[in-house]
C-alpha cells in the first residue's frame, strides 16, 4: 500500500540554522513525490518536485529510492519559511495524491 | 489565469440546509479534485473527475454530491450534513496525466463549512 510518513509533527530551529524535513514513503514502483507548503491563512501550494530538481526558496530535496526518502532541506532558514510542509506522492493512479500528516517548521528569531 | 477560485469562502448551514460549493479554474486543466482537510491534519482526497467524468469516490458519503458541469467549473452539493463535516473544503486542477510525471496540482484557498 502506498504511504508517506513526515515522522515529525513540529520542528523548531533558530534562524540561519539549517533545517531537514524528514519524508519517507512505501512504494511498489516509481512514483512523483512532491513538497508541498501552506502558510498561514494562505492555499497549499507546491514547493518543489522531485522531477523538477529544482531549488525553490534554497529549499532542496533529493529522491533516495534505496532509502525511499524524499527529505527537504535548506542550508540557512529564515522566518518566512514558518509554515506547515506537506510531502506527497503520486503513484501508478496519476490522479490519486498521498499526503504525509505534516511537519510544521516554526523558525526562531 | 494561474488560479484556482472558490466560493464561498466561509459557509454555515444547519443540518438541514441544502448548499453547494463552487470551485473554477480557467488553466485548461482536465482534472478536478474535492478535498476535506480538517485543522492540523492533511488534505483527505474526496472526489476527484476526469474529463468531467467522476473517476474516484473515496467512498464518501451521499450527502456529498460532486457535479462538473463543464471542464473549468466543479461543484459539491451539500445536504443534510453532519456537524462532525465542519472542515476546510479544498478544490484542486491538475492536468491530466500520463506516465512521465507532471501531475502538479493547483489548489484553491479552501471554503471553510460550520455545520450547526
Amino acid at each position: 500500500a502506498q504511504r508517506v510518513t513526515q515522522p515529525e509533527k513540529l520542528l523548531s530551529v533558530f534562524k540561519g540554522a539549517p533545517v531537514e524535513l524528514k519524508c519517507n514513503y512505501s512504494y511498489s514502483g516509481s512514483p512523483e513525490l512532491f513538497w508541498y507548503v501552506q502558510y498561514s491563512r494562505q492555499r497549499l501550494q507546491l514547493l518543489l518536485r522531485h522531477i523538477s530538481r529544482e531549488s525553490i526558496k534554497g529549499f532542496t530535496a533529493d529522491l533516495n529510492k534505496g532509502e525511499t526518502s524524499f527529505h527537504l532541506k535548506k542550508p540557512f532558514a529564515q522566518e518566512e519559511d514558518s509554515a506547515m510542509y506537506y510531502c506527497a506522492l503520486s503513484g501508478k493512479n496519476f490522479n490519486k495524491f498521498y499526503f504525509g500528516s505534516g511537519t510544521k517548521l516554526n523558525v526562531k528569531p | 489565469d494561474t488560479e484556482v477560485t472558490q466560493t464561498p469562502k466561509h459557509l454555515v448551514m444547519g443540518m438541514t440546509n441544502k448548499k453547494s460549493l463552487k470551485c473554477e479554474q480557467h488553466m485548461g486543466h482536465r482534472a478536478m479534485y474535492w478535498y476535506k482537510q480538517k485543522a492540523k491534519k492533511p488534505p483527505e482526497l474526496m472526489f476527484v473527475y476526469s474529463y468531467e467524468k467522476l473517476s474516484i469516490n473515496e467512498s464518501v458519503p451521499s450527502r456529498f454530491s460532486p457535479e462538473c458541469p463543464n471542464s473549468s467549473l466543479l461543484n459539491l452539493h451539500l445536504h443534510a450534513l453532519q456537524p462532525e463535516d465542519s472542515a476546510l473544503y479544498l478544490c484542486a486542477s491538475s492536468q491530466e496525466v500520463t506516465e512521465g510525471g507532471g501531475n502538479e496540482q493547483f489548489f484553491g484557498p479552501g471554503t471553510r463549512l460550520t455545520v450547526l
